[in-house]
């Protein structure tokens, strides 16, 4: 069974600094991997997502992720956080042909500093 | 309307109660989900329909019952649920052979 983990469940930046939220995934097959975005009393939002091809992945808000398979990783990353990225954040894996039986990871809570 | 949308976005109801969700895709999909999301847990997939016949039921109590009678619309029907369900309950839709699911608001459920 596939499984997500997000070791970070709060993070503090600055606004204007740079961000990395890791996520971990444990899948056998090659992975359907996401980020989503939830705002406090909103569903979620899908960032961006991979199942092939090139390994860093550009999605919406100017985030961005790296698919590296030796590492069981895909970090998101930011180059520079604006206070409305404020939100949790969810790393999900893709099971089924399709890859949409979706298991989420726990979350990483983002807080931006004025 | 767009999008997927929930309805009630809240809802108290007692351990002995019947009540029901109700969601509703704007997006033309033929997938359709729940998911419910606790505070200690991560998001879980209950419930999937494809082409309105499901194919995913995570061993989910029979005290929450899915029924999709077209592919625009999905209901979550509870009965005698227990406080443990209290949680945000979201809709997703999608297309059958695509990954990227479309998120409603979700019904914030408390079961008193």
């Amino acid at each position: 069974a596939q499984s997500v983990t997000q070791p970070d469940i709060h993070i503090t930046v600055s606004e204007g600094a740079s961000l990395e939220l890791r996520c971990n995934y444990s899948y056998g097959a090659t992975p359907y991997l996401f980020w989503y975005v939830q705002s406090p009393g909103q569903g979620l939002q899908l960032l961006l997502k991979y199942f092939s091809g090139d390994t860093l992945v550009q999605g919406i808000k100017g985030f961005e992720a790296e698919f590296k398979r030796s590492q069981s990783s895909f970090n998101l990353r930011k180059p520079s956080v604006h206070w409305s990225d404020a939100a949790e954040y969810f790393c999900a894996v893709g099971a089924g042909s399709a890859g949409n039986m979706l298991t989420f990871g726990g979350g990483t809570r983002l807080m931006v500093k004025p | 309307e767009t999008g997927v949308t929930q309805t009630p976005r809240h809802l108290v109801m007692g351990m002995t109660n019947k009540k029901s969700l109700k969601c509703e895709q704007h997006l033309g999909h033929n997938a359709m989900y729940w998911y419910k999301q606790s505070a200690k847990k991560p998001l879980e997939l209950m419930f999937v329909y494809s082409l309105e016949e499901r194919v995913e039921n995570n061993s989910v109590p029979s005290r929450f019952s899915p029924e999709c009678p077209n592919s625009s619309h999905l209901f979550l029907h509870l009965h005698t649920l227990q406080p443990e369900d209290s949680a945000l309950y979201l809709c997703a839709s999608s297309q059958v052979a695509d990954s990227e699911q479309y998120f409603g608001p979700g019904t914030r459920l408390t079961v008193t």
